[in-house]
């Protein structure tokens, strides 16, 4: 069975880091790309960053530079490192399984997410 | 702001179709996948591809896309597809690791 278990989550300042983890087991950890994908309360989800299975990384433009998103293959752990936080970055974050068939690619499982919350 | 639009807010009565359509540039290359949320919980997938639903998911639900318009349909909605529902596809740039998700609608069965 997949699974995917954030932790980390927490309150932290407003300028301050939090790092947070997906443990994943049940399938090969290391032969699929992984997100993280965040939700503010009341609002939609919004896409954090993603790593390849070889190690490539991508943001969208409100996080890059402040995030990043890495990966341990041995320890079937995939993390984000978040710097320079903002009440902005408040929300529930959920890493994601990406599976891609014939160039087609969707989030077939979902972690339970972990909450961030930044406030003084 | 989103590359991906959705309307806000939907309804439908029980037993009848709807459609919540999502529309983006991206879409006329590539395929979105849709999610449905319910509150306090994770998304789950129920539409990818052209129109393939997960094991599990109930065959009311189908998927279509025309131009830059993707499409999913509830046929004879029931009280507990009542939810959030969201699109999600890659950005312009076309990499399959830069996404982008629509605003979400939510749904409400009468």
């Amino acid at each position: 069975e997949v699974q995917l278990v954030e932790s980390g989550g927490g309150l932290v300042q407003p300028g301050g880091s939090l790092r947070l983890s997906c443990a994943a087991s049940g399938f090969t950890f290391s032969s699929y790309d992984m997100h993280w994908v965040r939700q503010a309360t009341g609002k939609g989800l919004e896409w954090v960053s993603a790593i390849g299975t070889a190690g490539d990384t991508y943001y969208p433009g409100s996080v890059k530079g402040r995030f990043t998103i890495s990966r341990e293959n041995a320890k079937n752990s995939l993390y984000l490192q978040m710097n320079s936080l903002r009440a902005g970055d408040t929300a529930v974050y959920y890493c994601a399984r990406v599976y891609c068939t014939g160039g087609v690619c969707y989030f077939d499982y979902w972690g339970q997410g972990t909450l961030v919350t930044v406030s003084s | 702001s989103s590359e991906l639009t959705q309307d806000p807010a939907v309804s439908v009565a029980l037993g009848q179709t709807v459609r919540i359509t999502c529309q983006g540039d991206s879409l006329r290359s590539y395929y979105a996948s849709w999610y449905q949320q319910k509150p306090g919980q994770a998304p789950v997938l129920v539409i990818y591809g052209k129109n393939n639903r997960p094991s599990g998911i109930p065959d009311r639900f189908s998927g279509s896309s025309s131009g830059n318009t993707a499409s999913l349909t509830i046929t004879g909605a029931q009280a507990e597809d009542e939810a959030d529902y969201y699109c999600n596809s890659r950005d312009s740039s076309g990499n399959h690791l830069n996404v982008v998700f629509g605003g979400g609608t939510k749904l409400t069965v009468l």
